[in-house]
């Protein structure tokens, strides 16, 4: 079965600092992977996605994802954080026979330090 | 482009009583319609997926006498949460997806309702 897991449920990154986050996948066929970013107490918010058109993805807010099939990962970065990054980021992968279903991971809580 | 809207963003009802929760794809057809489940602190659970003029499929362990799916139009899917209970309380929030014909195919998520039985 695919699923993603996330390592961190709580990362800290000093305001300027790089900000990475992680997401392993496991899947038996080629993975369509997703970035989600949650503010609190809303909805979320698509970062970014990997279609298999390049492995270095470039999403909104400067983050960007690079896809690494010898590691299964898809972790997320950006080079500089910002207070405004602060919030709940979800990897998610697009499961089901037809690729109906978006099974997400656990989350990462991304707090920027002053 | 690609808004997704809910109807409350809060609720507040007695326990017994139902709430419905709307969910509105503004600015696109969405033939496919999903609703989760988010309990504080933790990530989405998949609560069904509804498909515009057919039953909603629901995942294991939801009931789905409790959770009533309507899939009415190709831009509104209403959750209907029957008898709720103080444990029915929770974030609930909906997605839709526009039929591109390519994958992968993107969810759009609404903000959310915050739904507090007491």
């Amino acid at each position: 079965a695919q699923s993603v897991t996330q390592l961190g449920s709580h990362v800290s990154v000093s305001e300027g600092a790089l900000v990475l986050l992680r997401c392993n996948y496991s899947s038996s066929v080629p993975p369509y992977l997703f970035w989600y970013v949650q503010y609190p107490n809303q909805g979320l918010q698509l970062l970014l996605k990997y279609t298999s058109a390049a492995t270095l993805v470039k999403g909104i807010n400067g983050f960007e994802a690079e896809f690494k099939k010898s590691e299964t990962s898809f972790h997320l970065t950006k080079p500089s954080a910002h207070m405004s990054d602060a919030a709940e980021y979800f990897c998610a992968v697009l499961v089901g026979t037809s690729y109906d279903k978006v099974i997400f991971g656990p989350g990462t809580s991304l707090s920027v330090i002053p | 482009g690609a808004v997704v809207s809910q109807h409350p963003s809060r609720v507040i009802c007695k326990s017994g009583t139902s709430v419905k929760i709307e969910c509105r794809s503004l600015d696109f057809q969405a033939t496919t319609m999903f609703w989760y489940r988010q309990f504080p602190k933790q990530s989405l659970m998949l609560m069904a997926t509804s498909n515009e003029g057919s039953k909603a499929t629901y995942e294991q362990g939801v009931e789905k006498d409790k959770f009533l799916i309507n899939h009415a139009s190709l831009t509104l899917s209403t959750l209907t949460v029957t008898s709720a209970h103080p444990e029915d309380s929770s974030f609930y929030i909906c997605s839709a997806q526009p039929r591109t014909r390519s994958l992968p195919e993107t969810q759009y998520f609404g903000p959310g309702t915050r739904l507090l039985v007491l």
